[in-house]
């Protein structure tokens, strides 16, 4: 089945460490999003890629990395910089950016 | 800068009643979502109105678009404990360059119907 795979679903950050998010989709779409959510407020933008080796910054970008090498894949790195990284991250892809979203499943990261 | 607010974020109901969820957005666009939020779970994609006067349904759920009032509105009907979860609407914003294109997501209106 097509789809959008997060892993891992729960991450434990160190202080100091850097962390990455798995993204990968299946959907051969072009565009990809990374978006972070705290509770009970909605997602926002940190990074999006619309076509392959290209990506832009989004509305949160500061202490986070990304790179598009491949169509399919689109990690994130939570670096040390980042000083608040404890969130629920979700990913998402869709055909071009006029096209309805699809998200996966999402990645909760907490600080140890 | 493309502000969107929805109202209300707090929304308890009884099961068959009707009610609306507002999404008011600060700019024009060319594209709104309706999404849904299960507790701790991803977003599941409901709607998407592309035109003014746009109006889509789906069961007990129902969206629709104003453009010129920048108002977009997802109408429950007959509520069932079911339709309990977050809804967000999400905004497209496209800068005059084309050089950025995104969402811009609401805060979310938290429906809990109650038996």
């Amino acid at each position: 089945d097509g789809g959008i795979t997060q892993s891992p679903k729960y991450l434990f950050r160190k202080e100091g460490q850097n962390v990455t998010l798995s993204c990968e989709q299946n959907l051969n779409h072009d565009a990809m999003y990374w978006y972070r959510q705290d509770p009970g407020q909605g997602l926002r933008l940190i990074y999006y890629s619309q076509i392959v080796n290209d990506f832009q910054k989004g509305d949160i970008a500061e202490g986070y990395s990304v790179s598009r090498e491949k169509k399919e894949s689109f990690p994130l790195t939570v670096t040390s910089a980042q000083k608040n990284p404890t969130a629920f991250y979700l990913c998402a892809s869709s055909t071009t950016y006029r096209e309805t979203q699809h998200f996966g499943d999402g990645t909760r990261l907490s600080i140890l | 800068e493309l502000k969107v607010e929805q109202n209300p974020l707090f929304l308890s109901m009884q099961e068959g009643k009707n009610y609306t969820i507002y999404c008011n957005y600060s700019t024009t666009s060319d594209r709104l979502y309706w999404y849904r939020q299960d507790p701790g779970k991803s977003l599941e994609s409901l709607f998407v109105l592309l035109s003014n006067g746009a109006v889509k349904q789906e069961g007990r759920l129902m969206a629709s678009l104003d453009t010129k009032a920048r108002l977009s509105t997802l109408h429950i009907t007959a509520a069932v404990h079911d339709l309990s979860a977050t809804y967000f609407c999400a905004v497209g914003h496209r800068e005059w360059s084309g050089a950025t294109n995104k969402l811009i997501f609401g805060t979310g209106t938290l429906l809990a119907v109650q038996p």
